[in-house]
């Protein structure tokens, strides 16, 4: 199994740019979920899907879009990015929220000018 | 979500040393787990604990779920250098559905 997959690793963007990060798990996982690491802030929630279908917001949720079309995949959308988005993204994957044994991917690093 | 104090901030110890770190919520908690972040890497899950007073090791860590639900700690017997590193503690709560909560981590330096 590759586990979490996240694409891309490193990404610059411009205030005002779109664009997605993806997330992808082979693990068969029903849940999945975004955080951002900031400095000193720890890990943050911003969506989360418990199944394919379903999603909800988490702690930091403005600014930011998911979808969850397949069990496999959830992507990330920032509609127009701003640079309070830079940040480092992780997505992570666990079977459902009774086994909340989260596996983390290896992160995208975010940078917004 | 809720605040998860965690502590100490930072560590400098040296190699052999045993090693302790704990986390302390206002809110009572259903899940406690422990991670470790390398550089440059995602959170690697350490320990999960689900029951209150549950005692659990691997290897040379050791964590534990405190009877008031309310706080863990993880113990590091013997620190070597690879255990530098940051180490998160997460807690899910009652009322979070499937939320995680983490403290904001306590970096580790060993030196040899």
């Amino acid at each position: 199994n590759a586990g979490v997959t996240q694409t891309p690793k490193f990404q610059v963007l411009k205030t005002g740019q779109s664009m997605t990060l993806q997330c992808a798990q082979d693990m068969n996982h029903e849940y999945m979920s975004w955080y951002r690491q900031d400095p000193g802030m720890g890990l943050r929630l911003i969506h989360y899907s418990v199944g394919a279908g379903i999603t909800d917001q988490g702690e930091v949720p403005n600014g930011y879009n998911v979808s969850r079309s397949t069990t496999e995949d959830f992507p990330l959308r920032l509609l127009s990015a701003a640079p309070s988005q830079t940040s480092v993204y992780f997505c992570a994957s666990s079977w459902d929220s009774a086994n909340n044994e989260q596996f983390f991917g290896p992160g995208t690093r975010l940078t917004v000018l | 979500g809720q605040q998860l104090n965690q502590s100490p901030q930072s560590m400098f110890i040296q190699e052999g040393e045993d090693v302790s770190m704990n986390c302390t919520s206002s809110s009572i908690f259903n899940t406690w787990l422990w991670y470790k972040q390398d550089p440059g890497e995602g959170p690697v899950l350490l320990i999960a604990l689900y029951k209150a007073g549950e005692l659990t090791s691997n290897g040379r860590l050791t964590a534990q779920f405190g009877i008031t639900r309310k706080d863990s700690f993880l113990n590091i017997s013997a620190s070597i250098p690879s255990d530098v590193g940051i180490y998160f503690c997460a807690g899910q709560f009652g009322d979070s559905g499937y939320a995680l909560n983490f403290g904001k981590g306590t970096s580790l330096l060993v030196t040899p």
